[in-house]
């Protein structure tokens, strides 16, 4: 089976960083994902692992150690619209299929 | 490029009723398609996905089908629909061989009452 944690939520203050963890258990390992998604609307997509390190892109950072099962995003000069929901997904041993976490809302405050 | 849409937006239905959710995507050829559904305060749980026309794999057993008459094309449907079913459905796709992410449709909130 899979199974895939991470915090529900998280505050943090605008211009500040914060870094959502993501760990899993799942069979097999083929890559994983995170996603945004604010209030109401459908998961966008923001980053893609499968080696282990350090992936940025822009004010996003996902970090990935497939040893420890354990990844996370890290958001720097938090803006207000950032204010969203914060997916992890893994891809197992079936390459069709992933397998979502709950999410991390995070609030942005002024 | 490639786009999904889905409809209805919104649809509110009796307990009992059938269901019938369609999502297509354009700009694209045999993507693998998947349904998705998000109770409140939750995370999406898989409920179909299809490699190719006609082709369905189901995820969760429920009153819930799916699927596929033609390659772009992607159906969810029930013929009782209960309370438990209401959510916010989402439609997604994944380029055919590609080891790339899913993409999401814009979704469809459902609420049975």
């Amino acid at each position: 089976g899979q199974n895939i944690d991470q915090p529900t939520e998280m505050t943090a203050t605008e211009g500040a960083i914060v870094q959502i963890n993501c760990t899993y258990q799942t069979s097999g390992f083929n890559g994983l994902f995170w996603y945004q998604q604010h209030a109401g609307e459908a998961p966008t997509f923001l980053s893609y692992n499968v080696l282990d390190g350090l992936e940025e892109k822009g004010r996003f950072s996902s970090f990935l150690s497939r040893s420890k099962g354990y990844s996370y995003l890290l958001l720097k000069e938090l803006q207000m619209k950032d204010s969203a929901s914060y997916l992890c997904a893994v891809r197992g041993t079936n390459d069709y299929k992933l397998s979502f976490g709950a999410g991390t809302t995070v609030t942005v405050r002024a | 490029s490639q786009t999904i849409h889905q409809w209805p937006a919104t649809l509110v239905q009796p307990v009992g009723s059938p269901l019938s959710l369609e999502c297509t995507v354009e700009g694209t050829s045999n993507p693998n398609l998947y349904w998705y559904r998000q109770a409140a305060g939750r995370g999406l749980q898989l409920l179909f996905y299809s490699v190719g026309i006609g082709q369905i794999s189901s995820e969760v057993p429920q009153n819930l089908s799916a699927s596929r008459p033609q390659d772009r094309q992607f159906i969810l449907s029930s013929k009782k629909l209960l309370l438990s079913d209401s959510g916010f459905y989402l439609c997604a796709w994944r380029e055919t061989g590609s080891r790339e992410t899913q993409y999401f449709g814009p979704g469809t909130r459902l609420l049975v009452l």
